[in-house]
């Protein structure tokens, strides 16, 4: 099964009210990652936490990791409809020796209405 | 600019005509990851390279080849493509291993008949 997933699957906001996604996963991790795709484009790394930091900040995005829950959530402050995207966690997970690789959920689709 | 780039972004073909996509990176990236994205499956890796001349296999890799013959190159080969390979495309790549930061292509949109 995926490493994690992402909840809710969808989330339809008004523009400059916060979005919070979040992520579970299975296993223990180095770090975990998030990364926004809009429609049918390239994903795009948004940040990274280690497994060691608890809460990162960058810009409008607040993300907090809880090993213990083995859980992450991401925050956007004062959304924007530019945020409509999907968003997606990605863990790093060993998947042999010291190959290394990323396993993404499904993604939350986030609308943010005008 | 640094960046992944992908050739085409879109391409129809049928049944079993061999294709070829290709993938390439400026950043002298030592890892490379091809991913397929279908709708209710997420992303997932079908071969990735940690360095010139070594592939492995992902979570997916039945019916298809790579090679990484140059650093900054690895092209992803249909032999025989079906319809179940429909799918978007992504190409990745990163510094280190395959658990830091991921850049991505723009994808290639295949349609398989």
């Amino acid at each position: 099964s995926q490493q994690g997933e992402e909840d809710p699957q969808a989330l339809s906001i008004q523009e400059g009210e916060n979005a919070t996604m979040n992520c579970s996963y299975k296993t223990s991790i180095n770090n975990l990652q998030w990364y926004r795709q809009n429609s049918g484009r390239g994903l795009v790394h948004l940040i990274l936490i280690r497994s060691n930091e608890r809460e990162k900040h960058s810009g409008r995005l607040r993300v907090t990791l809880d090993t213990s829950k083995k859980s992450s959530s991401l925050l956007i402050t004062a959304s924007r409809a530019a945020d409509t995207a999907s968003y997606f966690c990605a863990t790093d997970a060993n998947s042999g020796g010291s190959n290394y690789k990323l396993t993404f959920g499904k993604g939350t689709l986030l609308t943010v209405n005008p | 600019e640094a960046q992944v780039t992908q050739n085409p972004r879109y391409l129809i073909t049928v049944t079993g005509k061999k294709l070829t996509v290709t993938c390439s990176q400026n950043m002298n990236h030592e890892y490379m990851s091809w991913y397929r994205q279908d709708p209710g499956l997420g992303l997932r890796q079908i071969y990735y390279s940690m360095n010139v001349e070594v592939t492995d296999k992902g979570d997916v890799p039945e019916g298809y080849k790579v090679s990484r013959k140059e650093k900054r190159n690895f092209p992803l080969i249909l032999e025989s493509p079906s319809p179940n390979q429909t799918s978007l495309y992504f190409c990745a790549s990163s510094a280190g291993t395959g658990g830091d930061e991921q850049y991505f292509g723009p994808g290639t949109r295949l349609t398989v008949t």
